[in-house]
C-alpha cells in the first residue's frame, strides 16, 4: 500500500480513443504530479499542481490534458495519442516543497 | 538546467558492499534524493540529503558533496531483494518541489 492509487493499472488504446488515467492519493499532500517513464530514460515531470493549481507544465502537448479537482485527485485525459507516448505514468504527491515524493505503481499504456 | 550522471548498471554479490555514483549539473538545488524501482513497481523514496556529509538509513546511506558536484548511495550487506534501479534526484530550487532524475542505476545482485 503506497497510499498514491493509480487506475488502471495498464490501458491499451487505439491513436483515435480518449481514455482517462485517474490518481489518488490518501495521504493529505497538497502538491500532486504526474510523470512519464519510457524506457532507457529518465523519469519526465509532465504537471505539477500545488493546491488544486497548475504550477508547472514541462512543455507537454496538449493531447494530454490533466484535471485536479481536488487536492486528493489527479486526472489525466489522453486523446489522438501517439505510438511514441506508449510509457508507463506515474503520479506522485508530496507535502509541499522539499518532501519526498511518494509514488503510485503507474499505469502502463500501450498505443496501437 | 539540471542534468545528472548514474552508471546504468552495477552488478554485486550478496552480503557485499555497493557504491552507486551519482554527478550533477545544476544551477541551483536544495537537495539530492534518492529512490528505489522494483521492476514493474514504483519508486520509493530512500534518502534525501540537504546539507554535504554522510545520511544513514539502516542499510543504506547516501553522500553529498556540494563542491564536487556528486553524490552516492551506499548499500551494505546487500541482499537479493536490493535488486531494483535506483534513482537519484534534485530539488532544484523553486516554489513547489519539483524534481529532476538520473536515468537510474540497475543493480544486480546475484548469490
Amino acid at each position: 500500500e503506497t497510499g498514491v492509487t493509480q487506475t488502471p493499472r495498464h490501458l491499451v488504446m487505439g491513436m483515435t480513443n480518449k481514455k482517462s488515467l485517474k490518481c489518488e492519493q490518501h495521504l493529505g499532500h497538497n502538491a500532486m504530479y504526474w510523470y512519464k517513464q519510457s524506457a532507457k530514460k529518465p523519469l519526465e515531470l509532465m504537471f505539477v499542481y500545488n493546491f488544486k493549481e497548475q504550477t508547472e507544465n514541462n512543455s507537454v502537448p496538449s493531447r494530454f490534458s490533466p484535471e485536479c479537482p481536488n487536492s486528493s485527485h489527479l486526472f489525466l485525459h489522453l486523446h489522438t495519442l501517439q505510438p511514441e507516448d506508449s510509457a508507463l505514468y506515474l503520479c506522485a504527491s508530496s507535502d509541499g516543497s522539499n518532501q519526498p515524493q511518494h509514488f503510485g505503481d503507474g499505469t502502463r499504456l500501450s498505443i496501437l | 538546467g539540471q542534468s545528472l550522471e548514474q552508471p546504468s548498471e552495477v552488478t554485486a554479490v550478496e552480503g557485499a558492499i555497493v557504491q552507486i555514483n551519482c554527478t550533477y549539473q545544476t544551477s541551483g538545488f536544495y537537495g539530492l534524493s534518492w529512490y528505489q524501482q522494483h521492476d514493474g513497481g514504483a519508486p520509493t523514496f530512500l534518502s534525501y540529503n540537504a546539507l554535504d556529509g554522510l545520511e544513514e538509513t539502516g542499510r543504506f546511506s547516501s553522500f553529498l558533496s556540494r563542491s564536487d558536484s556528486y553524490g552516492y548511495l551506499l548499500l551494505q550487506e546487500l541482499q537479493m531483494k536490493d535488486s531494483a534501479s535506483y534513482f537519484c534526484a534534485v530539488n532544484p530550487v523553486a516554489e513547489v518541489s519539483t524534481l529532476t532524475f538520473g536515468k537510474g542505476t540497475m543493480l544486480l545482485v546475484s548469490p
